[in-house]
């Protein structure tokens, strides 16, 4: 069966950086592309990016781009979200959701969700 | 720039049934950008509910339902229960790999 694990939850100071991993399995890794998630505290759902896990390319929110680096080890299938020069807008719970892809566009599998909390 | 929008909130009865809607701020036709949505509970990740505007997604009660409001995607929950409590996010593709969430609708079963 399909399971994204996250790593665990993270406490930062402002204007650091965090690196999220999303450990796949269940499935080949590079069929299937990821995006990342945040939800801030009490918050809606925001689309930060995607990558394709084939060919490593990415699409950033334009929100993030500069500040955004999203990676794949498929010797590993795991994704990785590095966000940088982090404020305490930065605060959410991050998560990786797998893109089901061509012609459906769709997340149907989703990480249990990563806490990071930026505080001085 | 464009939003998707959604209601706020809704509360229906239990056994009742409730449609929300997924729009564009700008009025373009939001059906043509493969509607998915997403229930989520307190404390947890999403749930995916349905993609491609009407598929469900596996193991989803068949109470839930996607189709088309005009040039809005709508879900529809018919005969709703306790557990279906939660908010509701609809998403959008817009294009090149980027997808837009809408604000989410807060459901209330009672």
């Amino acid at each position: 069966q399909v399971q994204l694990v996250q790593s665990g939850p993270e406490v930062k100071k402002p204007g650091a950086s965090v690196k999220v991993t999303c450990k796949a399995s269940g499935y080949t890794f590079n069929f299937h592309g990821f995006s990342w998630v945040r939800q801030a505290p009490g918050q809606g759902l925001e689309w930060m990016g995607y990558i394709n896990t084939y060919s490593g390319n990415t699409n950033y929110a334009q929100k993030f781009q500069g500040r955004v680096i999203m990676t794949t080890d498929t010797s590993t299938s795991t994704a990785y979200m590095e966000l940088r020069s982090l404020t305490s807008d930065d605060t959410a719970v991050y998560y990786c959701a797998r893109d089901w892809g061509q012609p459906r566009y769709y997340f149907d599998y989703w990480g249990q969700g990563s806490l990071v909390t930026v505080s001085s | 720039q464009t939003v998707v929008t959604q209601e706020p909130s809704f509360s229906v009865s239990p056994g009742g049934t409730v449609t929300l809607t997924c729009g564009l701020s700008s009025g373009s036709d939001s059906t043509s950008h493969y509607p998915s949505w997403y229930q989520q509970t307190p404390g947890q990740p999403p749930r995916t509910l349905i993609y491609s505007t009407n598929r469900r997604s596996s193991g989803i009660p068949d109470r839930f339902s996607g189709s088309i409001l005009g040039n809005k995607a709508a879900l529809t929950i018919t005969g709703a229960q306790a557990e279906d409590e939660g908010l509701y996010y609809c998403a959008l593709y817009m294009d090149s790999a980027s997808w837009m969430f809408g604000g989410g609708t807060k459901v209330t079963v009672l």
